[in-house]
């Protein structure tokens, strides 16, 4: 398996600008998870899905944020407009209800965001 | 509100010592907690966990060591290794199932040769 995929790497964009995070989760994984890194705060939790549906936005830092997850194979991360305190790293998490460990998320490698 | 903290951003250590990372969590209703590993230009992959049942949980060189009446755990990595630099994430959930979880702002751990 490729692991969870996120595209792109890294991003550069001026203020006002929209910007659209991608991720692909593992197959098979029912749960999918929107993070922020940041040093003041560490990894902060925006928003997870639960097979498709939005089951908990309440990290979503404000109504610029918006994330979709249309199919189980993808979703996104959308901020309109963008502003230079978003810079931080973006990184997509998946998980499986099948068996296992079912709290141990995947995590994909990231977004580097930078907003001038 | 920090409910996940990592007092000590960063932790040098010299290779063959124990390497000793703390966590302490402010949430009674807590009760699985995880560590995860991170290199730079990575992400976090998951190393161990413990449930709120036990007290220790050992893999390996990793040992994860629990108090729940002062909310605290730790992480003990013994031998350390110059492989084990990098940033080491605590993180909690509430309620078995529940698959959220909550990271604490991540300890560097460098180990010197």
């Amino acid at each position: 398996d490729a692991g969870v995929i996120q595209s792109p790497r890294h991003e550069v964009t001026e203020m006002g600008q929209e910007v659209t995070l991608r991720c692909k989760p593992i197959s098979g994984h029912d749960y999918l998870f929107w993070y922020r890194q940041t040093m003041m705060r560490g990894l902060e939790l925006l928003i997870y899905f639960n097979n498709n549906v939005p089951i908990d936005d309440s990290g979503m830092p404000e109504d610029r944020f918006s994330a979709k997850m249309p199919n189980a194979s993808f979703s996104t991360l959308k901020i309109q407009p963008s502003e230079p305190r978003d810079s931080a790293v973006y990184f997509c998490a998946s998980s499986s209800t099948a068996g296992g460990l079912r709290e141990t998320q995947y995590f994909g490698p990231g977004t580097r965001l930078l907003v001038l | 509100d920090q409910q996940v903290k990592q007092n000590s951003p960063s932790l040098s250590v010299q290779e063959g010592r124990i390497s000793i990372l703390n966590c302490d969590y402010t949430n009674s209703m807590f009760d699985y907690f995880l560590w995860y590993k991170k290199y730079p230009a990575e992400g976090p992959t998951f190393l161990i966990s413990i449930s709120s049942i036990k007290d220790k949980n050992e893999d390996g060189r990793f040992t994860v060591f629990l108090n729940k009446s002062a909310k605290h755990l730790s992480l003990h990595i013994v031998p350390s290794q110059p492989g084990d630099s990098a940033v080491y994430f605590c993180a909690a959930s509430a309620i078995r199932g529940n698959e959220k979880l909550t990271f604490g702002t991540g300890t560097r751990l460098t180990i010197i040769p």
